[in-house]
């Protein structure tokens, strides 16, 4: 059973670019969850999708920051026009119900 | 909200043992969990406690009291490759997400 998958693994974008993150959940999970980790600190809870449903997107900043978990495919984190602020590493992490396993994250750096 | 508290760093000598404590403050409670990452790597899972209690798993056993929001990993037998940061997370009673705190960096001496 393959785990979290993440892509890319590291991604370069200048300001003003769009950032687009993909991350497919372990098989027979149906909970997706992405956080935000910056240099030094902790995991920051971003948002929770369900197939087709954003469940909690309470962590997300309301401009710029979009995220989807269509019927079929991954789910995607999009961030536009991203700025110097948004490098830091993304992770998600999928869940069958309890405990969550996580992706190996991309880590965005924006130029 | 939650409010997640623990060390910002420990050492400790190999083959010694360490407690990594953590206290947290909720308005709901649903379980705690810690998780271990290495310098850039995804966290994995270690251990979740949900009653009062200890719970072991190898090396590594994980303590909950609920009365006291408080919680403490013990990471037994230390070996080099335990170094790592290890986070605390809690889980809000209404909520599936995980409130992190900032993690303890454990390093491991020879």
């Amino acid at each position: 059973n393959a785990g979290v998958m993440q892509n890319p693994r590291h991604l370069v974008r200048r300001r003003g670019q769009e950032a687009r993150l993909r991350c497919s959940p372990m098989k027979g999970h149906s909970h997706v969850y992405w956080y935000r980790q910056l240099p030094e600190e902790g995991l920051k809870f971003m948002v929770y999708l369900q197939k087709e449903n954003i469940i909690d997107e309470s962590g997300m900043p309301k401009e710029r920051f979009s995220a989807e978990f269509p019927k079929e495919g991954p789910s995607i984190l999009r961030i536009q026009q991203v700025v110097r602020g948004d490098s830091a590493a993304y992770f998600c992490a999928s869940s069958p119900e309890r405990e969550q396993y996580f992706g190996p994250g991309t880590r965005l750096t924006v130029t | 909200g939650q409010n997640i508290d623990q060390p910002t760093e420990m050492t400790a000598t190999e083959g010694a043992i360490v407690q990594i404590n953590c206290t947290y403050q909720t308005s709901g409670f649903n379980g705690l969990f810690w998780y271990q990452q290495h310098a850039g790597e995804a966290p994995t899972f270690l251990s979740y406690n949900v009653l009062d209690g200890l719970e072991e798993k190898g090396r590594f056993s994980s303590f909950l009291s609920r009365s006291k929001g408080y919680s403490y990993l013990l990471l037994k037998e230390l070996q080099m490759k335990d170094s790592a940061s290890y986070l605390c997370a809690v889980r809000d009673y209404n909520d599936y997400k995980l409130s992190f705190g900032a993690g303890t960096t454990v390093t491991v001496r020879a």
